[in-house]
Order: C-alpha cells, then structure tokens, then sequence
C-alpha cells in the first residue's frame, strides 16, 4: 500500500465522450505525475504538477488536460475519447519534481473506450 | 530525446541471481537512474536509484559504469515472487521536464 488511491477503478465510455480520473496522493506529497500504461507497455508520462501547476508534459494532446488541488490531490480529463485512449492510467505522487524523487503509484484506473 | 532500452524478456529459476540491463545512452549529466517492480494489475513499485558506481539495498543492487550510459539492476537468490515486469526510468528535459520508462524486462522465475 503506497498511500495513493484512484477512481474510479474501472470506467467504460463510449468515443467522443468526456472523461475524468481521481489521484489523492500520499500524506505530504506536493507533486503528482500522470502516466498511461496501454496493455504490455511501459507507462507513458503524461504531465506532472507541483504545487497546482503543470510542470512537465509528455507527448499527449491537448484533450488531456488535469488540474491539482491546493490538497494536492489531482484530476485527470480526456476530452474527444478516442479507442486508442483505452489503457491503465497510473498517477503517482512524490514529494518534489525531478526523477531523482521516488514515485509512490496508485493502483490505477482501467479505463476502456468503446 | 532521451531513452532507455531494456530486454524484452528474462527467464531464471528461484535462488538464482538475474542481472538486467538497461541502456541510456542520452543519460542526462544531472539525472539518475530509478528501477521499478511492477505485477499484473497493479502500479509500479519503487525498487533502487543511483546516480553512479553501485548502490546497495535490502532488495537489490544498481550497477553503473563511469560514462552512465548503462545501467545494471542485480536481484540476488530469485523466488518466484519476483516474476514481475522490471523497468528502468530516467529523465528528459527536451522541451519541458518529463520522465521515460523503458519498455520493462518481464522476468520469469521457475520453480
């Protein structure tokens, strides 16, 4: 147990529609970092936020969008779903940027879009 | 544009030692190395991290050479619970921070 916790565990959509994940993350972690993880792949970094604002952002469009709350918990949201947006979406919660601090990761939210 | 490249597959058997290796030749001077541990339908767990010649813990042992192009993540006396995907992670900073994982090692242990 990592202290990091997700939701919803599963979802299905539908294409074109909105979706919106959940990371609280762990007590006194003030970055989150998000990553999707297609079936035997690695996890492919999204975006990350430090202290309500984006620090990093990966190779991903602009209809994934997040957001981080002044608890530092994070949401989140893909707008247009696609059928290649179906993948596991990790976040991760650390306690300052950079990859030299260890990443504590959730369990995960199985998201599939039909 | 940083990467890393990691075999695809290991097979050992329990009480073995496995040694993966992963190839970051694009290394940054500043980065470290981070290996992670990851079992079916879970989130990635933090195994060791190094920045250069070998660390040391309860788990495992990173290896890396002077030059940081390589790494290697040493598991001594294998059991079956360490069938898990291995991934090693370093950093970027080409346009704007983010951080690459490798494609992982599925590792195999037989009894």
């Amino acid at each position: 147990e990592t202290g990091v916790t997700q939701s919803p565990t599963h979802l299905i959509k539908t294409r074109g529609q909105q979706v919106t994940l959940r990371c609280s993350s762990q007590s006194g972690h003030n970055t989150v970092s998000w990553y999707q993880q297609a079936l035997g792949q690695g996890p492919q970094f999204i975006f990350q936020y430090y202290r309500e604002e984006e620090n990093g952002r990966g190779n991903f469009p602009p209809r994934f969008s997040g957001l981080q709350f002044p608890n530092y918990s994070s949401e989140l949201n893909v707008n247009a779903l696609e059928l290649d947006d179906s993948a596991l979406y990790l976040c991760a919660s650390s306690l300052g940027t950079g990859p030299q601090n260890e990443q504590f990761f959730g369990p995960g939210t199985r998201l599939t879009v039909l | 544009l940083a990467k890393t490249t990691q075999p695809i597959s290991m097979d050992s058997y329990e009480g073995q030692e496995v040694n993966i290796t992963c190839s970051h030749n694009n290394i940054a001077t500043n980065d470290y190395i981070t290996w992670y541990q990851q079992f079916p339908s879970q989130g990635p767990r933090f195994i060791i991290q190094g920045y250069k010649t070998k660390v040391t813990n309860e788990v495992a042992s990173l290896f890396i050479p002077a030059d940081r192009k390589s790494s290697t993540l040493s598991l001594p006396r294998v059991s079956l619970s360490d069938t898990a995907v291995y991934y090693c992670l370093v950093g970027d900073w080409t346009g704007g921070f983010k951080t690459i994982f490798g494609a992982g090692t599925r590792l195999f242990v037989k009894a």
